[in-house]
Formats: C-alpha cells, sequence, structure tokens
C-alpha cells in the first residue's frame, strides 16, 4: 500500500525561525497536500502541487510557502515561524474519488 | 464559506448502540463523498467513501447514507465499540477539483462501556 511520510513527529521551533517540514511518497502520485488541522477548526488546506514545480495556493497560504523539485517529495516552509502555526501539520496525496487522500502520521509543530 | 459542514462537535454514546454521525454540504457539483477517522497524535484515515449515484455503501459495522436532494449524509456505526473513540471527519470532491478534497470541522466521538 502508499506510504506517506513525514520527516518529523514533534518540532519545537523559535519564533522568527524559517522551518521546513517534509513529506515524501512511495508511489508515482501526481496531487499532494498541506493541511494543518486545529481543534475546531478542522482540516484547512495551505498548499496542494499537482506536478513538479507546479503549485497552488489553498484557504489559508499567508506565512508558508512550498516547494516540489521532485515527484515523489512536498516540502512546505514556514519563512518565520510565529505562535499562530504552532499546529499539527498533515501531508496528503489524492488516490482517486473512491479513496480520496493518504496521510501521513503528522508533524506537531510548536512555536515558542 | 464552508461547503462542507458537520455541526455537532462532539457525541457521546454507549457502548453496543449505534452512532450516527451527520453532514451536510452546499456544492451541488461533488459528486463524492468520504469520511476518515482520526486519532490524535496520528494523521486521518480512511474509513468509507460514496458515490452520487448511490443512496447507501456499506462496509462491516459502518453505513453511509446520502440523500442527494437534502445535500446531506450520515455515517451509521453499529454496534458501537470504545476503540471507535475518535475524531471523524467528512469530506466531499468534484468537478475540476485537482484532487482537492473538503473537508467538515470534525466531530469528536466518544463511545463508553
Amino acid at each position: 500500500d502508499v506510504k506517506v511520510t513525514q520527516s518529523s513527529r514533534y518540532l519545537v521551533k523559535r519564533t522568527g525561525e524559517k522551518v521546513f517540514l517534509e513529506c515524501v511518497q512511495d508511489m508515482d502520485h501526481e496531487n499532494m497536500f498541506w493541511y494543518r488541522q486545529d481543534p475546531g477548526l478542522g482540516l484547512r488546506l495551505i498548499y496542494f502541487s499537482y506536478d513538479v514545480k507546479m503549485k497552488e495556493k489553498g484557504d489559508i497560504p499567508e506565512g508558508y510557502s512550498v516547494s516540489r523539485e521532485k515527484k515523489e517529495r512536498f516540502s512546505l516552509i514556514l519563512e518565520s515561524a510565529s505562535t499562530n502555526q504552532t499546529s499539527m501539520y498533515l501531508c496528503a496525496i489524492y488516490r482517486g474519488q473512491g479513496k480520496g487522500y493518504t496521510f501521513g502520521s503528522g508533524t506537531r509543530l510548536t512555536v515558542v | 464559506d464552508q461547503q462542507v459542514k458537520q455541526n455537532s462537535p462532539s457525541l457521546s454514546v454507549q457502548e453496543g448502540r449505534i452512532s450516527i454521525l451527520n453532514c451536510d454540504y452546499t456544492n451541488s457539483m461533488f459528486d463524492y463523498f468520504l469520511w476518515y477517522k482520526k486519532y490524535p497524535a496520528e494523521g486521518p484515515t480512511f474509513l468509507i467513501s460514496i458515490s452520487s449515484i448511490k443512496d447507501k455503501n456499506e462496509d462491516g459495522r459502518f453505513t453511509v447514507f446520502l440523500n442527494k436532494s437534502a445535500k446531506h449524509l450520515s455515517l451509521h456505526i453499529v454496534p458501537s465499540q470504545p476503540g471507535d473513540s475518535a475524531v471523524y471527519f467528512c469530506a466531499a470532491c468534484g468537478g475540476s477539483t485537482l484532487g482537492r478534497l473538503y473537508f467538515g470541522r470534525g466531530t469528536q466521538l466518544t463511545v463508553w462501556p
């Protein structure tokens, strides 16, 4: 079965730091997504990509950027981390309508 | 504006009884609906889906019902078990969305013994 790997389960960063969150898939799926999950707010889409070097803004892109240099890897970048970016970050790949997404295990980021 | 809504943030059910989780949507272009289950500190996992051409889909203890005219779907879990305690997200997709899913805010299900 397809595997989505997020590089870190837990991260603690300082305000103002540049933060990189990595996501790697082991299949050839084109569409990859970054979400954040916050209690009471559900899953909110930050950015997504449908091909190498292609990216689309989601609903809350401010303060974030992404990079997709290779098909299997999709990186989320926090340019200058702030405390309101403390959250659970989830990477996902799209597997088709009937199956939807396969998610990674998530990265719990705390910005202090 | 939320296109997928879960109006109940929490639900508490006794073990062995039925759990019914509800979801409403506004976009008539959605043609596939999915449910995900999420435990704390883990990514969501796919549970069950339904195409808009159907009104029911069943998988073991889980059944999803779709009422297109009301733009409403529900997930039934029978019988409920303590291990079902998790956050459940409803999601929808369709049209030219590049595979994007639209999620509700989730319902925390607690199944007590």
